[in-house]
């Protein structure tokens, strides 16, 4: 069965920083793989997605994301963070089911200090 | 574009009382909308797969007669909590999928359901 596991559950970062955050996934196909941020209240805003090619991908707010097969991750990466960067952000799997469903990490919160 | 909207965004309602929440894609043709529930720092909780024309779909262990969905055209899908109670209350998102993009989903900003 598929499932994706985000491993850090709250994560706190200095302004500038660089920022890494961690998914991993299980799926016996190949994977289409997302990463959403929800502000607080909000709805999901999608960063970026891989279906396909190159393995890093781009995404919007500076974001980018690196598939890696071999180890069934894909780790969501930002050079230098800002404080508006602080939200919830949710890794998803998307699979071969009659519906084309979305299984989520729980999410990882990213708090920024000053 | 692939803009989809919820209304309404917040919603207070007695218990006993039923409540409807709409979903609508503002530019494109929705065949497949989902409804998820999300709890206080809990990720999203599919419940049903809406699809034009049919009958939603719902996951394991959601009430089909509690949470009803329409989606009576391409671009509007409805879910209308019955007979509410405190333990509904939650942030309810939809999304909708577009046809020909596969396990693309955009999603609505929620809906805050508060049951009283």
């Amino acid at each position: 069965a598929q499932s994706v596991t985000q491993p850090d559950i709250h994560i706190t970062v200095s302004e500038g920083a660089s920022l890494e955050l961690r998914c991993n996934y299980s799926y016996g196909a190949t994977p289409y793989l997302f990463w959403y941020v929800q502000s607080p209240g909000q709805g999901l805003q999608l960063l970026l997605k891989y279906f396909s090619g190159d393995t890093l991908v781009q995404g919007i707010k500076g974001f980018e994301a690196e598939f890696k097969r071999s180890q069934s991750s894909f780790n969501l990466r930002k050079p230098s963070v800002h404080w508006s960067d602080a939200a919830e952000y949710f890794c998803a799997v998307g699979v071969q089911t009659g519906a084309n469903n979305l299984f989520f990490g729980t999410g990882t919160r990213l708090t920024v200090i000053p | 574009g692939a803009v989809v909207s919820q209304h309404p965004s917040r919603v207070i309602c007695k218990s006993g009382t039923s409540v409807k929440i709409e979903c609508r894609s503002l530019d494109f043709q929705a065949t497949t909308m989902f409804w998820y529930r999300q709890f206080p720092k809990k990720s999203l909780m599919l419940m049903a797969t809406s699809n034009e024309g049919s009958k939603a779909t719902y996951e394991q262990g959601v009430e089909k007669d509690k949470f009803l969905i329409n989606h009576a055209s391409l671009t509007l899908s409805t879910l209308t909590v019955t007979s509410a109670h405190p333990e509904d209350s939650s942030f309810y998102i939809c999304s909708a999928r577009a046809p020909g993009r596969p396990y693309e989903q955009y999603f609505g900003p929620g809906t805050r359901l508060t049951v009283t």
